[in-house]
């Protein structure tokens, strides 16, 4: 069955330095997608970043890359240079297949960025 | 261009009620769905469409729960009667269609209807 495990509760990181939330995945399927979303204490889920099964680059937004291991079935979100404003929820999502838009979601770490 | 637009943002009534949220996609996106967040449960998908026609409502809990698309503008999830259980964030979110380049395409949330039943 489709799985997404986010195993870090919480997780503390310095002002400007990097951060690694993990997110391992399971599934059957060849094709798949897999996202990143941030929810910040005012309540809204913003997409942050995007990884295909078949990519053959790690994704890279901005501030944000992706630390795609397929074989170990992980999909970490990095975050370079923490900000104060990183302080947040951050979900690990994954859409199975190519024929559906359906999402399950991790449970989620928060990230606390400390001055 | 506006963002997927939920109402209520807070709405606060007494067990037994119905209640009714609301969700405007984002203009051109074919799917919708309906999301319920709470802390013991995290998020769960309850429903969603395509091009207006529920595709998978697996997730609604049970039986006071129905939504309907009845336009590609417009979305609704009621619950009838509501109960305390029922309180969390509800989100709706859209996507455009896919695959090829739309599969890559995130959904976009809504800022959620904070529910509170007493």
């Amino acid at each position: 069955a489709q799985k997404i495990t986010q195993t870090q509760p919480g997780m503390f990181v310095q002002e400007k330095e990097a951060v690694t939330l993990d997110c391992t995945y399971d599934t059957s399927d060849q094709s798949y997608g897999l996202f990143w979303y941030k929810q910040p204490s005012s309540g809204e889920m913003i997409f942050l970043i995007y990884q295909g099964s078949y990519d053959e680059q790690n994704a890279t937004e901005g501030r944000y890359s992706l630390n795609f291991q397929k074989a170990r079935k992980s999909a970490n979100l990095v975050i370079s240079a923490s900000q104060l404003g990183d302080s947040a929820m951050y979900f690990c999502a994954m859409r199975e297949g190519s024929g559906t838009y359906k999402y399950i979601f991790g449970t989620g770490t928060r990230l606390k960025v400390l001055a | 261009d506006a963002g997927v637009i939920q109402s209520p943002r807070h709405e606060v009534t007494e067990m037994g009620q119905e209640v009714t949220l609301r969700c405007k996609p984002i203009s051109g996106h074919d799917y919708l769905f309906w999301y319920r967040q709470t802390m013991m449960r995290g998020l769960e998908l309850l429903i969603y469409f395509n091009n207006n026609v529920p595709i998978d409502d697996s997730g609604m809990p049970e039986d006071r729960f129905s939504a309907k698309m009845p336009n590609a503008s417009f979305s609704t999830l009621k619950i009838q009667p509501s109960e305390p259980r029922d309180s969390a964030v509800y989100f709706c979110a859209s996507s455009p269609i896919g695959p090829g380049t739309g599969a890559r395409q995130p959904q976009h949330f809504g800022d959620g209807t904070r529910l509170s039943i007493l």
